[in-house]
């Protein structure tokens, strides 16, 4: 089974950037269409950005157009999303995820599966 | 955007009891190229990612029991666990995959009454 393995927690202060990795170990990330999801404690999913193989570039959710990069190193299989200009409101679970069948190649709709989660903390 | 709207927000159902949730897109989900709609129900535990139910509306996931089940077209959709298990205590979210934005509704959180 295709496991997504994100780094570990965060802790960082308001202004500040945060930048989380996403690993799909034993698969090339030339093709993986990796897309990022977070989730405010208690609160729910909410889609940030990703690529979008249909047109052939990374798609962002309007709120985080101005702040969000995502890139991938493929020579380590490793994906990133960066998040600059932290506030509070950032403190979060950062999910990767994919909605690349691994299986059979082709890109399905839905995002299966996922990263652990990662968490980060914006705290002063 | 398409905006994905559940209800209710909480759900309480005693065990092996019929449970119930409703998801509605601000404009159809239904692709006539494939005749399907792009809908997507997950199932989130405490401390955990989401996990896939029900996709292409009521198609069951790998794995999943045939508890749940997933039905709606167009515009209504409704997730359904036919007999409520201890394990299924969680939170559920439907997603529209039709057009980027990808959105989630609010979701429902079901508990043991």
């Amino acid at each position: 089974q295709v496991q997504l393995v994100q780094s570990g927690a965060e802790v960082k202060k308001p202004g500040a950037s945060a930048k989380v990795s996403c690993k799909v170990p034993g698969y090339s990330l030339t093709e993986v269409s990796m897309h990022w999801v977070r989730q405010v404690p208690g609160k729910g999913l909410e889609w940030m950005g990703g690529f979008d193989p249909e047109h052939g570039k990374t798609i962002f959710a309007q709120k985080f157009q101005d702040r969000l990069t995502v890139t991938a190193d493929t020579s380590i299989d490793t994906a990133y999303m960066e998040l600059s200009s932290l506030t509070f409101d950032d403190t979060a679970v950062y999910y990767c995820t994919t909605n690349y069948d691994f299986l059979t190649g082709y890109y399905l709709g839905w995002f299966d599966p996922w990263g652990q989660g990662t968490l980060l903390t914006v705290s002063s | 955007d398409i905006v994905m709207t559940q209800s209710p927000d909480t759900l309480a159902v005693s065990l092996g009891e019929r449970a119930t949730i409703s998801c509605r897109s601000s404009q159809s989900i239904f692709h006539s190229s494939n005749n399907k709609n792009f809908l997507v129900w997950y199932q989130q535990k405490p401390g955990q990612p989401p996990k896939v139910l029900i996709y292409w509306a009521s198609t069951r996931g790998s794995g999943v029991p045939d508890r749940f089940s997933g039905s709606g077209s167009g515009t209504d959709f409704t997730l359904t666990i036919s007999s409520l298990q201890a394990e299924d205590v969680a939170v559920y979210y439907c997603q529209q995959f039709y057009s980027a934005p990808r959105t989630f509704g609010g979701g429902t959180k079901v508990e043991i009454k």
